[in-house]
């Protein structure tokens, strides 16, 4: 069955701290996984793309790795910052699959505090 | 600017009304979806379009109904079938790509209450 598992569920952290999140995934055939933001009440933003061939990728403080042997994927958020504050979520998209082939995570609620 | 547009944001619905939600994009792409989201639940797929008059079921379709008159609206009925419609819509569009699903763009979401 595809699935991706995100954890932790949610996350409090200081502000100015370092912190990781992880994405685990049984997806097949896989084509590319994403993490998006999401904000309270607002709708999901893409912050980077991981293809089969990539490991890491930044996007300003963010750092997406990906692993493709053991399947896992992880977003790491630098010198954290109140605006942080969001639900992340972690996608994967099947390859040759129709467009509405999309696995997502349950999210993880990070909370940075000052 | 370029992007999609949900309305109304916020709509309250007494129970046996259908509701129609809005989803107007400029970003002149091919697919566009519906996602429904729970709290503690990922994006669930209700619909989606990869073509002007065509569109496909996806996991949770029952209770809903979607037209796909024009390529830059994908409207969404909450019919008086779906037992449980209160929820946090989202509609999106990307793309369309051979490998997989393109970069979804999503709208700023519905919230509906049924009281």
């Amino acid at each position: 069955k595809n699935q991706v598992e995100q954890s932790p569920q949610s996350l409090i952290i200081l502000e100015g701290k370092n912190c990781t999140l992880q994405c685990n995934y049984t997806v097949s055939p896989f084509s590319n996984l994403r993490w998006y933001k999401q904000d309270t009440g607002r709708g999901p933003v893409s912050l980077t793309i991981m293809t089969f061939s990539e490991n890491t990728k930044s996007n300003g403080r963010y750092t997406a790795t990906l692993d493709a042997d053991t399947k896992q994927s992880s977003l790491h958020i630098t010198a954290s910052q109140l605006s942080d504050s969001a639900s992340y979520i972690c996608v994967v998209s099947l390859y040759g699959g129709s467009q509405g082939n999309l696995i997502f995570g349950k999210g993880t609620k990070l909370s940075v505090k000052p | 600017d370029g992007g999609i547009t949900q309305s109304p944001k916020y709509l309250f619905r007494k129970e046996g009304q259908n509701v129609t939600l809005s989803c107007e994009q400029n970003l002149n792409h091919d697919a566009m979806y519906w996602y429904r989201q729970d709290p503690g639940q990922g994006l669930r797929l209700i619909y989606y379009s990869q073509i002007v008059n065509d569109f496909q079921k996806g996991d949770i379709a029952e209770g809903y109904s979607v037209s796909r008159e024009k390529k830059e609206s994908f409207p969404l009925t909450v019919t008086s079938a779906q037992k449980n419609p209160t929820a946090f819509y989202l509609c999106a569009s990307s793309i369309v790509s051979a490998g997989g699903s393109g970069e979804l763009f999503f709208g700023e979401g519905s919230r509906l209450t049924v009281l």
